[in-house]
């Protein structure tokens, strides 16, 4: 089953680019979402279709891709961005739908 | 904007089946993918199946010999079924529909804590 690889935490300070990765084979052929979650609520999306920004996230939130990685970055971190990062895909050989562990962002 | 709202018992016995159900509105079941995704206390999430237009569906493999996901477009709703739940079961379950396509995204219910316990 494909997989999709994050790393558990990223710590960042204020003011500072925090770059969350998510790797997964042939990564590139696939559209990558990116959710925020905070405690006790659902995900939120904050990228789709690698790059797109939905309405009312900020521009300091940006997604890309380079070989069998894919990277949230989120510039100028700010207290209010602490919170758990997911990415996910749509696996077209199962018809599954894969999320990657998450990964913790700490804003020091 | 379509809203979702997942309901069903908060607590399930071990052995016994988990039942769920979503009430769609503003928007129509069919035809879309709707999904059941779900996170144990401290834990990722996990997607668990989907249901498309009314009828075909298609489950993770780690649990498919378990799961069953339905429809009833009269009450604009689908469900989950979960048989033979162990502690392991213990999770917040999000029902969700696939937005932009099945590459784009998931919109998502508040969802719904579902402890398995005697």
């Amino acid at each position: 089953s494909y997989v999709l690889t994050q790393p558990p935490s990223v710590s960042v300070a204020p003011g500072k680019t925090a770059r969350i990765t998510c790797g997964g084979n042939n990564i590139g052929s696939k559209g990558v979402v990116w959710y925020q979650q905070t405690p006790g609520q659902a995900p939120v999306l904050v990228i789709y279709y690698d790059s797109d920004r939905p309405s009312g996230i900020p521009e300091r939130f940006s997604g890309s891709k380079s070989g069998n990685t894919a990277t949230l970055t989120i510039s100028r971190v700010e207290a209010g961005d602490e919170a758990d990062y997911y990415c996910q895909v749509w696996e077209s050989s199962s018809d599954h739908w894969v999320f990657g562990g998450g990964t913790k962002l700490t804003v020091l | 904007q379509v809203q979702l709202q997942e309901s069903g018992p908060g607590l399930v016995k071990p052995s016994e089946t988990l039942s769920l159900t979503c009430t769609v509105s503003g928007g129509y079941i069919s035809p879309h993918y709707w999904s059941w995704i779900r996170q144990p206390p401290g834990k990722g999430l996990e997607w668990i199946g989907y249901i498309y237009n009314s009828g075909n569906t298609n489950y993770n493999s780690s649990l498919k010999s378990r799961v069953t996901i339905s429809v009833d477009t009269s009450k604009n709703q689908f469900s989950l079924n979960l048989s033979s739940v162990t502690a392991a079961d213990t999770a917040v379950y999000y029902c969700a529909r696939a937005e932009a396509g099945v590459m784009g995204y998931f919109n998502w219910g508040q969802g719904t804590l579902v402890t398995v316990s005697s």
